[in-house]
């Protein structure tokens, strides 16, 4: 079982609908990450939250840190919106790696 | 926008050569990582470096090695590819260990081994 579960796997929606990303994990963790990949492969990063919400336009990126989950919220979605949204953690190994843990990302198309 | 480039973009090769994937970054930053993602799947940690001289083995066991002589620059290479080792390759960077920061994620290198 992978330690960062993502939901729903695949999502299309129409443009303008609100947009709900969902990230589970069962590890200790310092971060977590949304990550943004395009179809040419690179990535972005959006956010890195430990506790919270933060805000980015029309990104909004929540954590509960008692149940181990975030979300990624897209309002007024767009068709540039399309992409795979990444979930990764900072597993809270105490001085092993520290590169980040991935879910297998959710990817999203917005029709328009 | 972040100052981290890969090359070559794409790389299509026979079985046995010897290839080095390049990564570099201007941004001055001490953390660089090397990240494997096969198709459809999850990314994978397979090397990490803390600063020059720094190398260290990430979670996802690799064949390839990489060096870190200069700060700016972390190549990953291949002493033998095989097709096993079709892949993509990110190279990322970060200021600061990844608990307490961003990581500036390169273009890729899509590898193809025939």
């Amino acid at each position: 079982k992978n330690e960062v579960e993502q939901s729903p796997q695949n999502l299309t929606a129409q443009e303008g609908e609100f947009i709900t990303i969902n990230c589970s994990y069962s590890v200790g963790i310092s971060a977590l990450h949304w990550l943004q990949q395009h179809p040419g492969g690179g990535i972005v990063s959006l956010f890195m939250l430990s506790s919270g919400k933060k805000k980015h336009g029309r990104l909004i990126a929540t954590i509960n840190i008692q149940e181990k989950h975030s979300s990624l919220h897209i309002t007024a979605s767009h068709p540039r919106d399309s992409a795979v949204y990444i979930c990764a953690v900072s597993p809270y190994s105490g001085g092993g790696a520290d590169g980040l843990t991935f879910g297998k990302g959710t990817h999203l198309i917005i029709q328009p | 926008e972040a100052d981290i480039y890969q090359t070559p973009r794409y790389l299509v090769i026979g079985t046995g050569k010897k290839i080095t994937l390049e990564c570099s970054q201007t941004m001055g930053h001490d953390k660089m990582y090397w990240y494997q993602q096969d198709p459809g799947m999850e990314l994978h940690l397979i090397h990490y470096s803390y600063g020059v001289n720094s190398t260290e083995k990430g979670d996802l066991s690799s064949e390839s090695t990489v060096s870190r002589i200069r700060t700016e620059h972390f190549p990953l290479t291949l002493e033998s590819a095989r097709p096993s080792h079709t892949s993509q390759y990110l190279c990322a960077s970060s200021p600061l260990p990844g608990f307490l920061d961003t990581q500036y994620f390169g273009p890729g290198t899509r590898l193809t081994v025939l």
